[in-house]
């Protein structure tokens, strides 16, 4: 167990939906990181926040939008869902920012979209 | 175009065998992770390199920056190694995002 929790495990949905992904981070840890991971892309960057604020933004469409609360969870929200939405949906975090930290991954998001 | 190369794709190892996956970037980087995924999905962390080597266990990892290559090495490998292991680095040239490659896949036979 990393200590990284997601919500909801499994999400399934139709296309033209809007859902939201939720990640409470490990406790002390301020930075949070959003990945998707699906069969033909691997798994992308979508964003990254630390301490509540935006620190780096990876292949994220414009359909999709991130923010972490002063509590420090995160959520993410995907809209106008499509077919090619479906995927695992991974939070991580760590200490700090910056790529020298060890990230902890939570168990992912399955979301499926009808 | 893909920022990150890893090889093998697949790897099956009799247990006990010394396995080796490679990693090779094109970009500028902070750091560079290994990961492993389970069959089950979820991923570990294994190693966070900038320089060097480390080694856990029976896990080594290695970079050379100038070279832009990275191997991770499994000695005296189980059954339980069994997984896909996955290569990240962390590029300063575009903002700090993180690229992946696209992961080998390890079967290790008893």
């Amino acid at each position: 167990d990393s200590g990284v929790t997601q919500t909801p495990k499994h999400l399934i949905t139709a296309t033209g939906q809007r859902v939201t992904l939720r990640c409470s981070p490990r406790s002390g840890d301020l930075s949070v990181y959003w990945y998707q991971q699906s069969l033909d892309q691997g798994l992308q960057f979508l964003i990254q926040y630390y301490n509540g604020e935006e620190r780096a933004k990876g292949n994220i469409l414009e359909r999709f939008s991130a923010q972490q609360f002063p509590d420090l969870h995160s959520e993410l929200n995907l809209s106008s869902l499509e077919l090619g939405d479906s995927a695992l949906y991974f939070c991580a975090s760590s200490v700090a920012t910056g790529g020298y930290n060890e990230q902890f991954f939570g168990p992912g998001t399955r979301l499926t979209v009808l | 175009k893909n920022e990150v190369e890893q090889s093998p794709q697949n790897l099956t190892a009799q247990e006990g065998e010394f396995i080796t996956i490679n990693c090779s970037y094109s970009v500028g980087i902070s750091a560079l992770h290994w990961l492993q995924q389970h069959p089950g999905g979820g991923i570990v962390s294994l190693f966070m390199l900038s320089s060097g080597k480390k080694k856990h266990g029976r896990l080594i990892a290695t970079i050379n920056i100038q070279e832009k290559h990275s191997s991770l090495h499994i000695t005296a490998s189980h059954p339980r190694d069994s997984a896909v292991y996955i290569c990240a680095v962390l590029s300063w040239d575009t903002g700090n995002q993180f690229y992946f490659g696209t992961g080998t896949s390890l079967t290790v036979i008893p």
